[in-house]
């Protein structure tokens, strides 16, 4: 049950792209669909803003897009504005022999 | 609205007990997972235990495994956590929350509550 591995921190300038990648093993995130992100503000719950690896749910913003390739899962904000500054987690499904869920590290992102 | 209202947090001594609830409203509770996350102070997110809508199936992070347990009450929608044996390293908020899918297994957490502290202390 290990952590999915995030980078600590991305930052960007307004208007900019930023990526942050979500890497797992062939046992959750390469072995199906099921990676979903979360936008988290200090002292607030968790927030849905990818499920399903590409998929947004109704009121997230478009500039929100999620993608992946083999072990790997990517969030991409464009047009950073000073609002995405928050802290971002992946999740993904793990099964095999014991079916659970597993969190990334946790990314900060800074909109200088 | 969907709503989920944790509640019986607070401060408890090491190696003391505490029962977490989790208040859900406006969905058919008995058809979804339903899930405990927490948050240690200034760390990210760790799923704790997950509990399938009839709550036959029950699922445990190896860092609990044999001191929490998970239930639910589908007659007062209500989740459950009842932590024993608690560590200093337990002390976290405490959020619940509801999978998107009613199919009782897992998929993705679409609705967190506010969470619930935990603080474990000698």
């Amino acid at each position: 049950q290990s952590a999915l591995t995030q980078p600590a921190s991305v930052s960007g300038s307004p208007g900019q792209s930023i990526t942050i990648s979500c890497t797992g093993t062939s046992s959750d995130v390469g072995s199906h669909d099921l990676v979903s992100w979360y936008q988290q503000y200090p002292g607030k719950a968790p927030k849905l803003m990818i499920y399903e690896v590409t998929k947004r749910p109704s009121g997230v913003s478009n500039r929100f897009s999620g993608s992946k390739s083999g072990n790997t899962a990517s969030l991409t904000i464009s047009g950073l504005r000073a609002e995405d500054e928050a802290d971002y987690y992946c999740c993904s499904y793990a099964g095999g022999y014991t079916v659970h869920y597993v969190f990334g590290t946790g990314t900060e992102v800074t909109v200088l | 609205e969907v709503q989920l209202l944790e509640s019986g947090g607070g401060l408890v001594q090491i190696g003391g007990s505490l029962r977490l609830s989790c208040a859900a409203s406006e969905f058919t509770f008995k058809n979804f997972l339903m899930t405990w996350v927490r948050q240690a102070p200034g760390k990210g997110l760790e799923w704790v235990s997950a509990i399938s809508g009839t709550g036959s199936y029950a699922y445990y992070a190896d860092s609990v495994k044999g001191r929490f347990t998970i239930s639910r009450d589908n007659s007062k929608n209500t989740l459950y956590l009842q932590m024993n044996s608690l560590r200093a390293d337990d002390t976290a908020v405490y959020f619940c929350a509801k999978d998107a899918v009613d199919t009782g297994y897992f998929y993705y957490m679409d609705v967190w509550g506010k969470g619930t502290t935990v603080t474990v202390s000698s």
